[in-house]
């Protein structure tokens, strides 16, 4: 099973700061999810990425294969960007499919 | 990306009764669609994985006769929760596998939840 660890697991900006949330795993994989949840509300999927940079609008990706580590970056930070954020990765390299979830950042941004 | 939903999205029931979420794939066909758990300040647990035609693989420690899943079409796979417990209540999230996705490594996509209370 892979282990995936997030930090921080709370972020609290003022708006408009740069946010940088980091990811790391523990066993060689194909791809990364970050994923973003709204208090009481359900999942959103952000990103899926396997090599290198993403981006969508304000919110970019990064990935670093071998070193198993990755970021998610949000510019110009908004009070509508609070929410939990999550990192998911796969048990194994390959076609394994079960992800394995980090316990998530919660991000608070201030007006 | 591609559209999973979800249904109902929020739903009360008494305990003793049985509690059908159903999961879609809206713009494509998954093959393969998992049951995840989150409680409350926790992370998404996997539950089982669903094979449409065959029957789902059970995570450990998880009761497959209380928790029963029926993937019978590619766009849909459906949870029913047995004789439901306040103790089940818990948000329910699916997800699907595109297997069309390019590359090696298949995209899952996710439904929104289900939040069940069991009074």
């Amino acid at each position: 099973k892979n282990e995936v660890e997030q930090s921080p697991q709370n972020l609290t900006a003022q708006e408009g700061e740069f946010i940088t949330i980091n990811c790391s795993y523990s066993v060689g994989i194909s791809a990364l999810h970050w994923l973003q949840q709204h208090p009481g509300g359900g999942i959103v999927s952000l990103f899926m990425l396997s090599s290198g940079k993403k981006k969508h609008g304000r919110l970019i990706a990064t990935i670093n294969i071998q070193e198993k580590h990755s970021s998610l970056h949000i510019t110009a930070s908004h009070p509508r960007d609070s929410a939990v954020y999550i990192c998911a990765a796969p048990n194994s390299g390959g076609s394994n499919y079960k992800l394995t979830f980090g316990k998530g950042t919660l991000l608070t941004v201030n007006p | 990306g591609a559209v999973v939903s979800q249904h109902p999205s929020r739903v009360i029931c008494k305990s003793g009764t049985s509690v059908k979420i159903e999961c879609r794939s809206l713009d494509f066909q998954a093959t393969t669609m998992f049951w995840y758990r989150q409680f409350p300040k926790q992370s998404l647990m996997l539950m089982a994985t669903s094979n449409e035609g065959s029957k789902a693989t059970y995570e450990q420690g998880v009761e497959k006769d209380k928790f029963l899943i029926n993937h019978a079409s590619l766009t849909l796979s459906t949870l029913t929760v047995t004789s439901a417990h306040p103790e089940d209540s818990s948000f329910y999230i699916c997800s699907a596998r595109d297997p069309w996705t390019s590359g090696s490594y298949n995209e899952q996509f996710f439904g929104p939840g289900t939040r069940l209370t069991v009074l």
